[in-house]
């Protein structure tokens, strides 16, 4: 079975500063994809970033990018710039599954941005 | 384009009684998924379909719950009786192939609660 561990319940950060969120995870398999997704206030979850495992290079969409240490099996988020809409739920999510495949998600960390 | 539509928004019951919550996932997606979220566990996969068939109902709590398809555009997940440990956000999620690189999209969810 697959885990996913969010450590830090809750952090927060200045607007305009930069911000890493945690997540690390446990597979058997050799392939497989990570996400991040955010759930603001308004509870509809949005997909933030994806990674698959073969590829080294590090995901980047705008602000968001991520630090995979496969070996380390270690997938954090950092957002660059924080802005105020970016406070949200943020869930690490692990896929497996050799069709259809089906997500494992972290407890999710809480971060507020600060004006 | 229209999201993955889910209905009700929110539901409030009394214990007993049945509840049936409903899913529109996007058109042309052929993958649908049942997940439940709440404080204590987190997000939770329930069950999931490929081509209106279930794939893995491995999550569904127990016999109270049941989940259909009956076509593409349509599912429903059924809570009878309902008590009030079923009180959760349930959301419903769509893909748009079996591959594991195409990202799940969700609803906004559906608040129960049960009284």
């Amino acid at each position: 079975a697959q885990t996913v561990t969010q450590s830090q319940p809750e952090m927060s950060v200045q607007e305009a500063e930069t911000v890493t969120l945690s997540c690390t995870y446990d597979t058997s398999e050799n392939n497989y994809y990570l996400f991040w997704y955010k759930q603001p206030p308004s509870r509809q979850m949005i997909l933030v970033i994806r990674q698959e495992a073969y590829k080294q290079q590090n995901a980047t969409e705008n602000r968001f990018s991520v630090n995979f240490q496969k070996a380390a099996k270690s997938f954090s988020l950092k957002i660059s710039d924080s802005q105020l809409g970016d406070t949200a739920m943020y869930f690490c999510a692990s896929a497996r599954g050799a069709g259809s495949y089906q997500l494992t998600f972290g407890k999710g960390t809480k971060l507020s941005v600060i004006p | 384009d229209a999201g993955v539509i889910q209905s009700p928004r929110h539901e409030v019951t009394e214990m007993g009684q049945e509840v049936t919550l409903r899913c529109k996932p996007i058109s042309g997606h052929n993958s649908l998924f049942w997940y439940r979220q709440t404080m204590m566990r987190g997000l939770e996969l329930l069950i999931y379909f490929n081509n209106n068939v279930p794939i893995d109902d491995s999550g569904m709590p127990e016999d109270r719950f049941s989940a259909k398809m009956p076509n593409a555009s349509f599912s429903t997940l059924k809570i009878q009786p309902s008590e009030p440990r079923d009180s959760a956000v349930y959301f419903c999620a769509s893909s748009s192939t079996g591959a594991r690189n195409q990202p799940q999209h969700f609803g906004d969810g559906t608040r129960l609660s049960i009284l």
